[in-house]
């Protein structure tokens, strides 16, 4: 059974990058069979999806954060990784990280998530 | 962008009732790609139905899902204790897979 394990710094100050890894265990994360994303809880936007990545690189990202947001993807270590820049309070809240199954031109949800991190804009 | 709503905001109901929940997009969406998922308060959100209607692995069939093009609906079809929770409706298919805004269902 696939398990992914989000971690972060939970304190980040306004105007800073924030970094995320995303740890997956119990399978490689390098098959193409599957895809990851990053999603996150905030106050007042419910779940919010953030981009997601293939295993040979290719992301895709929300076009609210188009310019600030990076995915990559580490297949030694088996993780992938987030990074947001210019953060502001706006981005306080639960990041998760989550995976799904692709078909041949389309997605399937995200059936496998990680428990979340809890991150905090403040100075 | 697809951009998804949700109604109601909240549903307020008892156990054994019925739920029924909407998402409308504001856009067809291609080969009904819409994701049911059910989120907890401290808990990762879970998947309960995708592609419109089918059940995920596990899911007990007291949760259905239903539609096609803009309009699509979750049925709970006799809600049990561990059902009240929020819901959120996501479009899957391809990037970027939108969430809807959530049903907070309540007793």
């Amino acid at each position: 059974q696939v398990q992914l394990q989000e971690s972060g710094p939970g304190l980040v100050e306004p105007s800073r990058t924030l970094s995320l890894t995303c740890t997956v265990s119990g399978g490689s994360i390098g098959s193409g069979n599957y895809y990851y994303a990053w999603i996150r809880q905030t106050a007042g936007k419910g779940l919010e999806w953030l981009g997601r990545i293939f295993p040979n690189g290719g992301g895709m990202y929300s076009p609210s954060l188009r310019g600030r947001i990076t995915l990559s993807i580490d297949l030694s270590m088996n993780h992938l990784s987030l990074q947001l820049t210019s953060v502001t309070a706006a981005d306080t809240g639960i990041y998760f990280c989550a995976r799904g199954s692709r078909g041949s031109y389309w997605l399937y949800p995200l059936d496998f998530w990680g428990q979340g991190t809890t991150i905090t804009v403040s100075s | 962008e697809i951009v998804l709503t949700q109604s109601p905001d909240t549903l307020s109901l008892s156990p054994g009732e019925r739920a029924t929940l909407s998402c409308r997009a504001s856009q067809s969406v291609s080969g009904k790609f819409v994701a049911w998922y059910q989120k907890k308060p401290g808990q990762s959100p879970r998947v309960l139905i995708y592609s419109a209607s089918t059940r995920a692995t596990g899911i007990p069939d007291r949760f259905s899902g239903s539609g096609s093009g803009t309009d699509f609906t979750l049925t709970i079809s006799s809600l049990e204790p561990e059902d009240f929770a929020v819901y959120f409706c996501q479009q899957h298919g391809n990037s970027p897979q939108v969430f809807g805004p959530g049903t907070k269902v309540e007793i």
